[in-house]
């Protein structure tokens, strides 16, 4: 079963406007991930922020991450059309090796 | 450097027959992980592989094994297929447990008639 649920579902902004999506999960993690998928093709890393973190930036992109509400948000600013895709939460724990248990996913469009 | 290849891409079996899934890791890495996508499920851990040793395994029945090779390529089998095993099987390849990221290959789409 899926570790977290992610908010909203589906995201529908145009070009230019900033994209918020919120993910939740339910136990301790060693780190939080965001990926992106593009029409049921592989999965593109975008963002890491460990447990100890509580923001991180890359690009355009913007993590946070609040372990006491259990609960982390990417930020996607100035959004183009090519920012859509469906976009996944995954978690990690210690003593987990490498698996990762990932969220429900937001769908994201961009409209020119 | 050459990402992750996972072969083939498109698969089409009938229930019953069993299927092997490839995945070559990007060079240098050790650990293998085999995640199973389905409008339903969603994204689900299958097994993880590290020097050639599974080192976590999922939810999953014994009809869906792996197993990794000494020079870190990895297959993936499942035996007496259903048709809710169609899906698109995703590998992902990391490096280490301490760095985390996890890189996927374009997955294969399996579909069981």
């Amino acid at each position: 079963s899926q570790q977290g649920e992610e908010d909203p579902q589906a995201l529908s902004i145009q070009e230019g406007e900033n994209a918020t999506m919120n993910c939740s999960y339910k136990t301790s993690i060693n780190n939080l991930q965001w990926y992106r998928q593009n029409s049921g093709r592989g999965l593109v890393h975008l963002i890491l922020i460990r447990s100890n973190e509580r923001e991180k930036h890359s690009g355009r992109l913007r993590v946070t991450l609040d372990t006491s509400k259990k609960s982390s948000s990417l930020l996607i600013t100035a959004s183009r059309a090519a920012d859509t895709a469906s976009y996944f939460c995954a978690t990690g724990f210690t003593g987990g090796g490498n698996k990762l248990t990932f969220g429900t996913g937001t769908q994201l469009k961009v409209e020119l | 450097k050459a990402g992750v290849t996972q072969t083939p891409r498109y698969l089409i079996k009938t229930r019953g027959q069993q299927v092997t899934l490839s995945c070559s890791p990007i060079s240098g890495h050790r650990s293998v992980s085999w995640y199973q996508q389905t409008p339903g499920q969603g994204l689900q851990f299958l097994f993880e592989y590290f020097s050639e040793t599974q080192r976590n395994k999922g939810n999953f029945p014994g009809r869906f094994s792996g197993r990794q090779f000494s020079n870190s390529r990895s297959e993936m089998n499942v035996s007496t297929l259903e048709l809710g095993d169609s899906a698109l099987y995703l590998c992902a390849s990391s490096l280490s447990e301490l760095r985390g990221e996890a890189f996927f290959g374009q997955g294969t789409r399996l579909t069981v008639v």
